[in-house]
């Protein structure tokens, strides 16, 4: 599995915009960078993933380099219910992978008002 | 809301004992994975079912198992349960197992062996 590394913890002010930064070096033409994050106490809920191009939906927008060794995930304005760990994945299909989702340690975001 | 629900919440069990979870999963999903999280750590993959069949399992023991129902519930079984064993239990759904498909998790068990 293509291995992602993120920075342990991030400070964010209520209102302004959360960039969350990962690295994803060894990631393989065909594996899609996902994120999820988690809530205290929460399962891991999905936010976004894409291959290549740039994605955005109603949560976030996800910005991937054109070289694909790494990606941004931007929470537009943030608030203090998106506190939590963020995960940034690389998913790999094929072989005795299956699929599964390979977790890091992530990073834990905090919002402060 | 995710549409995954995971039973019980809280689970005590001693050293030794067996346990068995549930998760029932979101409505028209036929794959299913189960997820160790222990404290401070993110979630491992345990392993994966697929229209009721295991195909794909991480770095866990036999005494690790499973089972998908037809109506795509799912179990996951512990055997001789040890300290370590204590964890939060996750379970995640998602249509297929191919790329470029969302997992939709549940809540979690959270079990405590003593």
């Amino acid at each position: 599995d293509a291995k992602t590394t993120q920075p342990p913890s991030m400070d964010c002010a209520e209102g302004r915009a959360a960039n969350l930064p990962c690295n994803h070096s060894t990631i393989s033409g065909n594996e899609y960078v996902y994120w999820y994050r988690q809530i205290h106490s929460q399962g891991p809920q999905y936010i976004i993933h894409g291959l290549k191009n740039n994605e955005t939906n109603e949560m976030a927008s996800l910005i991937i380099t054109e070289d694909r060794k790494s990606s941004t995930l931007i929470l537009p304005h943030a608030t203090l219910r998106d506190t939590a760990v963020y995960y940034c994945i690389v998913r790999v299909e094929g072989g005795t992978s299956y699929g599964k989702l390979t977790f890091g340690q992530g990073t834990i975001l905090t919002v402060h008002p | 809301e995710t549409g995954v629900t995971q039973s019980p919440t809280h689970l005590i069990k001693t050293r030794g004992q067996q346990v068995t979870l549930r998760c029932s999963s979101q409505s028209g999903h036929n794959t299913v994975s189960w997820y160790q999280q222990a404290l401070g750590q993110g979630p491992q993959f345990i392993f994966q079912y697929y229209r009721e069949e295991e195909n794909g399992r991480g770095n866990f023991p036999p005494r690790f198992s499973g089972l998908q129902f037809p109506n795509y519930s799912s179990e996951l079984n512990v055997n001789a349960l040890e300290l370590d064993d204590s964890a939060l239990y996750l379970c995640a759904s998602s249509l297929g197992t191919h790329l470029n498909t969302e997992a939709f998790f549940g809540q979690g068990t959270r079990l405590t062996v003593v």
